[in-house]
């Protein structure tokens, strides 16, 4: 299996425009975890899908922000409209949903917003 | 709710030198603890873990053992690499929480030659 797949790998966009970043989990994990990283405030948890249905969004900065699982296979997360304050990394995770079991991450998306 | 708190870093350490990244939790229920380790420009890998209390969990000469009395999961490493540079982050999953993970803020390790 190839992993957990991001993409874009690094995005640079201007201030108020729309940010999209994808993420393909492992084939039979069905728990999706979108995550953010900053110096400020470390590794946050935006939000996590179980079996394609958000459970807890409670992360989300705020309304610019969504997040969908249209299938078990992909997941976007959207930013709209972007500020600067948006610049971090954003990581995608997948797992089996057991409580003791492994996260995968991906290589995350960098994002730059100017 | 459910935290962790972990020593902050940066950690600089001569190579062969002995680790300790302190890790506490606050928790309900019975949590699991995990280590992950994240290389430069990487995403997070598991590096070890432990599901109940007493639990042992070791991989690749680190190891931390799951303390409920103290809620500690301190990661130690009786002789560290150069290779051993890296962001090192301490997290818990909750019961019945779907696997979802809270980590800590990270420690950097920095081992020199």
């Amino acid at each position: 299996d190839a992993g957990v797949i991001q993409s874009p790998r690094h995005e640079v966009t201007e201030m108020g425009q729309e940010v999209t970043l994808r993420c393909k989990p492992i084939s039979g994990h069905n728990s999706l975890f979108w995550y953010r990283q900053t110096m400020m405030r470390g590794l946050e948890l935006l939000i996590y899908f179980n079996n394609n249905v958000p459970i807890d969004d409670s992360g989300m900065p705020e309304d610019r922000f969504s997040a969908k699982m249209p299938n078990a296979s992909f997941s976007t997360l959207k930013i709209q409209p972007s500020e600067p304050r948006d610049s971090a990394v954003y990581f995608c995770a997948s797992s089996t949903g057991g409580g003791d079991t492994e996260a995968f991450f991906g290589q995350g998306t960098r994002l730059t917003v100017v | 709710g459910n935290s962790v708190t972990q020593m902050e870093g940066p950690v600089t350490l001569s190579e062969e030198a002995f680790l300790t990244i302190n890790c506490t939790y606050t928790a309900t229920g019975y949590p699991s603890l995990f280590w992950y380790v994240q290389y430069p420009g990487e995403g997070l890998q598991l590096l070890l873990k432990a599901t109940k209390a007493d639990d042992k969990g070791s991989n690749k000469g680190f190891e931390a053992t799951y303390r409920k009395e103290t809620t500690s999961f301190h990661l130690e490493k009786g002789s560290v690499q150069v290779s051993d540079s890296a962001v090192y982050f301490c997290a818990l999953s909750g019961w019945n929480q779907g696997g979802k993970l809270i980590f800590g803020q990270g420690t950097e390790l920095s081992v020199k030659p």
